[in-house]
């Protein structure tokens, strides 16, 4: 089930490295994902987002890799910025009476050294 | 994109009293909205779901008559905190649906810091 309540990892890198940020989810019927960015004190922002009918799919600088396999996505971050640092969550999102159900993971703690 | 906004931003409170929280989504109607709770370095929790002209719907463990929600229009919800304890300091996030987008893309508010001493 989903780690909701644990304590956030966190992940550090060099400014300029590649990050990749993990999440399990815990629904096989979830057919939709988004990654989410939380910086201190706000509200989550929209990062990226893949169905379920899809293994793969990149916007500017960020890639998500979907694998239902073994219900892992993954969040790829290229040339790492101090900008970047931030919580980062999956959420996994269920279709409910036609409208998706969100469910958040337990979120990592990026942190990017300049 | 869609905004949404979260008022107040900060409230502190004494114990016993009520707090009202409210969110707006500002250029876009949502007949849905979420209402999350945040611990410190935890993840989002999600509460309720809020749906415009009828009853919210409470996650397993959420109390609705200590959480009032009310979404009255196709642009504001509001949570109440009833009788707030210590306990119930927390950040309190609200997220609206704009279901005329793909997918039922959803927008968060600023989150609202909830401190009650």
């Amino acid at each position: 089930g989903e780690s909701v309540g644990l304590h956030l990892p966190t992940l550090s890198v060099q400014e300029g490295d590649n990050s990749i940020i993990n999440c399990a989810y815990s629904n096989s019927a979830s057919d939709y994902f988004i990654w989410y960015k939380q910086e201190s004190g706000k509200g989550p922002q929209f990062i990226i987002d893949i169905r379920s009918n899809m293994d793969k799919r990149q916007g500017q600088r960020v890639t998500v890799l979907l694998n239902k396999t073994v219900k892992h996505l993954s969040l790829q971050i290229a040339a790492t910025q101090p900008g970047d640092s931030a919580v980062y969550f999956c959420a996994e999102n269920l279709s409910s009476g036609g409208s998706y159900i969100p469910t958040f993971g337990r979120g990592t703690s990026l942190i990017v050294h300049p | 994109g869609a905004v949404v906004s979260q008022h107040p931003s900060r409230v502190i409170c004494k114990s016993g009293t009520s707090v009202k929280i409210e969110c707006r989504s500002l250029d876009f109607q949502a007949t849905t909205m979420f209402w999350y709770r945040q611990f410190p370095k935890q993840s989002l929790m999600l509460m309720a779901t809020s749906n415009e002209g009828s009853k919210a719907t409470y996650e397993q463990g959420v109390e609705k008559d200590k959480f009032l929600i009310n979404h009255a229009s196709l642009t504001l919800s509001t949570l109440t905190v009833t009788s707030a304890h210590p306990e119930d300091s927390s950040f309190y996030i609200c997220s609206a649906r704009d279901t005329s987008g793909n997918y039922n893309e959803q927008f968060f508010g600023p989150g609202t810091r909830l401190t009650v001493l």
